[in-house]
């Protein structure tokens, strides 16, 4: 089945640490997508690539960086710098624009 | 920038009855796509409609449908005959045309209750 995996489901952080999301697609989509859900904020953008080695900031880049070395693997990592990484982080792909995004299965980052 | 506006944080709805959740959006483009995606408490987004804003007949699929007012920038999801599953978080989005494949535009969400 085709489909988009992201790793782990849930993810603690220590002070001072970064850490990685993983995401992969199998769906042979070109575009890819991060983005960070609080309670009442909805979702926001934090990164996107719409083709390997190559990716744009969204609206919440600070904290954040990605690569894009693959068209299966979009990785988001979480910098230090990111004061307040507690979220859902939700990863998405797309094969062009008129279709829809899929998602993945999200993932709960904690501070320990 | 575009942005896209869900004004009620929450709605109820009796089991069987019809709702309908609202959404305006802000774009100075003329094509674009709009669409409506339903997160239950397993977190999970699921697609549950799509308006090409070049068509001007409203999308359905099953026991939904929108009213889409393109001149209006209103956006609004209709549930008939609701059931307990339809219980979730509702976002609208919003997706430009212009360069290439363009992230969604979310709304805050509508957090739906079905009262059994």
């Amino acid at each position: 089945d085709g489909g988009i995996t992201q790793s782990p489901k849930y993810l603690f952080r220590k002070e001072g640490q970064n850490v990685t999301l993983s995401c992969e697609q199998n769906l042979n989509h070109d575009a890819m997508y991060w983005y960070r859900q609080d309670p009442g904020q909805g979702l926001r953008l934090i990164y996107y690539s719409q083709i390997v080695n190559d990716f744009q900031k969204g609206d919440i880049a600070e904290g954040y960086s990605v690569s894009r070395e693959k068209k299966e693997s979009f990785p988001l990592t979480v910098t230090s710098a990111q004061k307040n990484p507690t979220a859902f982080y939700l990863c998405a792909s797309s094969l062009i624009s008129h279709q829809p995004q899929h998602f993945g299965d999200g993932t709960r980052l904690s501070i320990l | 920038a575009q942005t896209v506006t869900q004004s009620q944080p929450e709605m109820s709805v009796q089991e069987a009855e019809t709702v309908t959740l609202s959404c305006t959006y802000d774009t100075s483009e003329s094509d674009y796509y709009l669409f409506w995606y339903k997160q239950p408490p397993s977190r999970q987004m699921i697609l549950v409609i799509r308006q090409e804003a070049y068509k001007q007949q409203n999308a359905t699929e099953n026991r939904f449908s929108v009213n889409f007012q393109k001149a209006a920038k209103s956006f609004s999801l209709k549930i008939s005959d609701s059931q307990l599953g339809d219980a979730a978080m509702y976002f609208c989005a919003y997706r430009s045309t212009n360069s290439g494949n363009t992230p969604l535009v979310f709304g805050k969400g509508t957090r739906l209750s079905v009262i059994a």
